[in-house]
């Protein structure tokens, strides 16, 4: 089992709809976990950053941490087609280093 | 956030050349970078850690003597592809983070196309 699944997706949907971005986890020491957003041909960007369980909320993104279930999520609401990009989910190691998910591929549909 | 500067953004070169990315801190002292690979259609895999002032440290299957990092000051890093051939053509990325790089946040580079003819 891999230490980090995501769903690679496409996901296409259309522009307005709330759009829920996952990754399931391995290691229950994991306690720094981060969404970054990935543009073609791009350095990935920090969108959201969060530490060990519970919900964090910026503008249109909310990123929600169930450490029980080693389970994490991203949600955006009302997307536009800005936001169409490959989303990866990412959680820090031992080490201090970033182990990444596959990366989910979005489209928004204007 | 901070930014990570990473130069050169694309290159092309002949196999059997080397090739060198440098990676920046502009705005924080960078006491651990960490190099990326991302083939296309594929996630980001580490490749080495590199800490100021000692030798890096390489992940599994990644030849030091191929892939050589240089981290000799706190802005910057440097990966040189040493004898470059066409399956070394990636999309190379640096992240750097500052003291406590378990707690501290990562910031990317914009990352570097190498293509190996």
């Amino acid at each position: 089992q891999k230490e980090v699944e995501q769903d690679p997706g496409p996901l296409s949907v259309p522009e307005g709809a709330i759009v829920s971005l996952n990754c399931t986890y391995s290691n229950s020491a994991f306690q720094y976990f981060m969404w970054y957003r990935q543009y073609s041909r791009k350095g990935p960007e920090l969108l959201m950053y969060t530490y060990s369980s519970g919900n964090k909320e910026d503008g249109r993104f909310t990123a929600q941490v169930d450490k029980s279930s080693k389970y994490i999520s991203l949600f955006i609401r009302d997307s536009q087609p800005s936001d169409s990009a490959t989303y990866l989910c990412a959680m820090r190691g031992s080490q201090g280093n970033l182990i990444f998910g596959k990366g989910t591929k979005l489209s928004v549909k204007p | 956030g901070a930014v990570v500067s990473q130069h050169p953004s694309w290159v092309i070169c002949k196999s059997g050349t080397s090739v060198k990315i440098e990676c920046r801190s502009l705005d924080f002292q960078a006491t651990t970078m960490f190099w990326y690979r991302q083939f296309p259609k594929q996630s980001l895999m580490l490749m080495a850690t590199s800490n100021e002032g000692s030798k890096a440290t390489y992940e599994q299957g990644v030849e030091k003597d191929k892939f050589l990092i240089n981290h000799a000051s706190l802005t910057l890093s440097t990966l040189t592809v040493t004898s470059a051939h066409p399956e070394d053509s990636s999309f190379y990325i640096c992240s750097a983070g500052t003291v406590a790089p378990n707690t501290g946040e990562l910031f990317f580079g914009e990352g570097s196309r190498l293509t190996v003819l």
